[in-house]
């Protein structure tokens, strides 16, 4: 059964940059579908903001004003999330997701990022 | 951005009793081979989401036959027809047919 497992800093100083991996287990990057990740700020609802396929190739969502990239490192099995200029309204658990034929179907646990010097 | 509006915003619900939620999205989630890409997640208290409906109606591999989702282009319906005390958390309903992803505000059920 696949999983997902995000991990990197849980804080990050103002303007500075969230660099967050998830590694894939019992399954591979290399599948023919979407990786994504999905952020939920402390007692609100879900935001999406962007995803990766294996070639490289991503969506982003555009509130994101070009702040993100999304990566995959098919090598070591996993995909990375990178938000720059961050502020405190990026504080948020952020979760990485697979999107298979069925839609959402596979995420990880979540990892905390607090934005705060 | 597709905006997908949730309600009840709230729903306290007496055990071994239904529960129903609606979606309606601003715009049509059909896409053109015919599939609608409308899909229910739950998320109980300190879990990450989980998938229980996609495509309006199809239940996702081990979720309990209780949960059902309807509904048709815009408007969607998922609904549990005995609440049990595991269903609390919070629901969304999401769409994945136009970029961004977006998702509803979400349900938060709980027992009376």
């Amino acid at each position: 059964q696949m999983k997902l497992q995000e991990s990197g800093p849980g804080q990050v100083k103002p303007s500075g940059t969230l660099s967050l991996t998830c590694t894939v287990s019992g399954g591979s990057v290399s599948s023919s579908n979407w990786w994504s990740w999905v952020r939920q700020p402390p007692g609100k609802g879900l935001e999406w903001i962007g995803e990766v396929y294996h070639s490289g190739d991503t969506n982003y969502n555009p509130s994101l004003k070009g702040r993100v990239t999304i990566s995959v490192d098919k090598s070591m099995n996993q995909f990375s999330l990178k938000l720059n200029s961050v502020t405190a309204a990026d504080t948020a658990i952020y979760y990485c997701a697979y999107s298979g034929v069925d839609g959402f179907d596979i995420w990880g646990q979540g990892t905390i990022v607090i934005v705060s010097s | 951005d597709v905006v997908l509006t949730q309600t009840p915003l709230s729903s306290p619900v007496t055990l071994g009793q239904p529960a129903s939620i609606t979606c309606r999205s601003s715009q049509s989630l059909v896409y053109n081979d015919g599939n609608t890409y409308l899909s229910w997640l739950q998320q109980r208290p300190g879990q990450p989401p989980r998938l229980l409906i996609y495509r309006i109606f199809k239940r996702f591999s081990g979720v309990p036959d209780r949960f059902s989702g309807s509904g048709a282009g815009t408007e969607f319906t998922l609904k549990i027809s005995r609440v049990e005390a595991e269903d609390v958390g919070v629901y969304y309903c999401m769409q994945t047919l136009h970029f961004p992803y977006t998702f509803g505000q979400g349900t938060k059920l709980e027992i009376k």
